[in-house]
């Protein structure tokens, strides 16, 4: 069974400073890992995916997440934190090896940046 | 920003009523899907295609319907709403059936039925 978690329900950082949204998840094959941001009144947007290859990847907005394989980990981070950073951030896994095509979610964290 | 787009966007009904909800996108994606969102909770899949003539049951059971008869067209009905299926409904879409591709979403459906 697929299963994402993310830790902490609300992140608050200081503008400048570095973030960091966690996310572990367990799946049975291979992980296809996403993180997606949910602005007020908006839809998710895509931020990010890891399918294959370097562990470092890089999406939009400045964002990054790291894969670790042996922590079954996929944080999202990125070096120094904006007020317009502040939104709802969702981390989502789907196993790459079986056919399935659901793509599990976590709660979601609400990261706010203090000005 | 993504071509996807939900109508309408708040809908306050009473208890019995046949509702749909409207999902269109112009990307010519093969692939769309339906959500359920509580709030503060995560999203849980309620239907998805694979294409036109083609529907599949998601995880979490719903008593609501879909079709797809065209590629940009995905509505999810409600022939008889009840309180218990206030939530926020975000339907999305993905270009091809490859596991890897990611889904872009429309801005949600919140549904209140009293």
């Amino acid at each position: 069974a697929q299963s994402v978690a993310q830790p902490e329900d609300q992140v608050n950082v200081a503008e400048g400073n570095p973030l960091t949204v966690k996310c572990t998840y367990s799946v049975s094959g291979n992980p296809y890992l996403f993180w997606y941001v949910q602005y007020p009144n908006r839809g998710l947007q895509f931020l990010l995916k890891y399918i294959t290859g370097d562990n470092l990847v890089k999406g939009s907005y400045g964002f990054e997440a790291e894969f670790n394989k042996s922590q079954t980990s996929f944080h999202l981070k990125k070096p120094s934190a904006l007020v317009s950073d502040s939104a709802l951030y969702f981390c989502a896994v789907r196993d790459g090896s079986t056919g399935a095509n659901n793509l599990f979610f976590g709660t979601g964290t609400r990261l706010t940046v203090i000005p | 920003e993504a071509d996807i787009y939900q109508t309408p966007r708040y809908l306050v009904i009473g208890t019995g009523k046949k509702i749909t909800l409207e999902c269109s996108q112009t990307m010519g994606h093969d692939k769309m899907y339906w959500y359920q969102q509580d709030p503060g909770m995560e999203l849980h899949l309620i239907h998805y295609s694979y294409g036109v003539n083609s529907t599949e049951k998601g995880d979490l059971s719903s008593e609501s319907t879909v079709s797809r008869i065209r590629t940009e067209h995905f509505p999810l009905t409600l022939e008889s709403a009840r309180p218990s299926h206030t939530s926020q409904y975000l339907c999305a879409s993905s270009e091809g059936l490859a596991r890897r591709d990611e889904q872009f979403f429309g801005p949600g459906t919140r549904l209140t039925v009293l």
